[in-house]
């Protein structure tokens, strides 16, 4: 079975740093994979996906992730955090031969100091 | 500029009570699921809905039935509520060959007393 591990339960930067978020995940073949955000209160938003291709992927608001095969990993960067990016992220993993059926992590969430 | 639209927003009920939970997409997406949310966890499938009149279940889908109304509307049921369903509870649209979805309602949560 599929499984997705998020190791940083928090994290804190200082506005206009770096960012990375970790995302491991196990699967028995090339997955699809996925990150969310989610602000309080509100549904996930989908931030950016790997289907195939070029390993690394550009979503929105500034976001890039990079699919490592052989560390089984799929780790969200961005290079200059805002406040207005505070929120929870959520990596996910889903099955290529079924449509629909997937595992989140359990969320790592941001805090943006000033 | 709608996109996915659940309600109601807020609910309690008694342990017992039955309670439909509405979800409608105006997009023209041919996937709906349904997701729990618990406390310091990620989402976890309820059911999902590839298209009209098809339905799956998911990791979690015990004490819940879905219907596929039509390709707008995937309503989600819970006949006899149980407080271990006490949760907040999202609906999501995707386009075909998309496998993830892609656009989420802003919840329910739903408290069972």
């Amino acid at each position: 079975a599929q499984s997705v591990t998020q190791p940083d339960i928090h994290i804190t930067v200082s506005e206009g740093a770096s960012l990375e978020l970790r995302c491991n995940y196990s699967y028995g073949a090339t997955p699809y994979l996925f990150w969310y955000v989610q602000s309080p209160g509100q549904g996930l938003q989908l931030l950016l996906k790997y289907f195939s291709g070029d390993t690394l992927v550009q979503g929105i608001k500034g976001f890039e992730a990079e699919f490592k095969r052989s560390q089984s990993s799929f780790n969200l960067r961005k290079p200059s955090v805002h406040w207005s990016d505070a929120a929870e992220y959520f990596c996910a993993v889903g099955e290529r031969t079924n449509a629909g059926k997937s595992t989140f992590g359990d969320g790592t969430t941001l805090t943006v100091k000033p | 500029n709608a996109g996915v639209t659940q309600t109601p927003k807020f609910q309690v009920l008694k342990t017992g009570q039955s309670m439909t939970l509405q979800c409608a997409q105006d997009m023209n997406h041919n996937s709906m699921y349904w997701y729990r949310q618990d406390p310091g966890m990620g989402l976890r499938l309820i059911y999902y809905s590839a298209s009209e009149g098809t339905t799956d279940k998911g990791e979690v889908p015990n004490g819940y039935n879905v219907s596929r109304l039509n390709k707008r509307e995937f309503s989600l049921r819970l006949e006899s509520a149980a407080p271990s369903q006490t949760s907040v509870y999202f609906c999501a649209s995707s386009n075909p060959g998309h496998n993830q979805p892609q656009h989420f309602g802003d919840g329910t949560r739903l408290s069972i007393l």
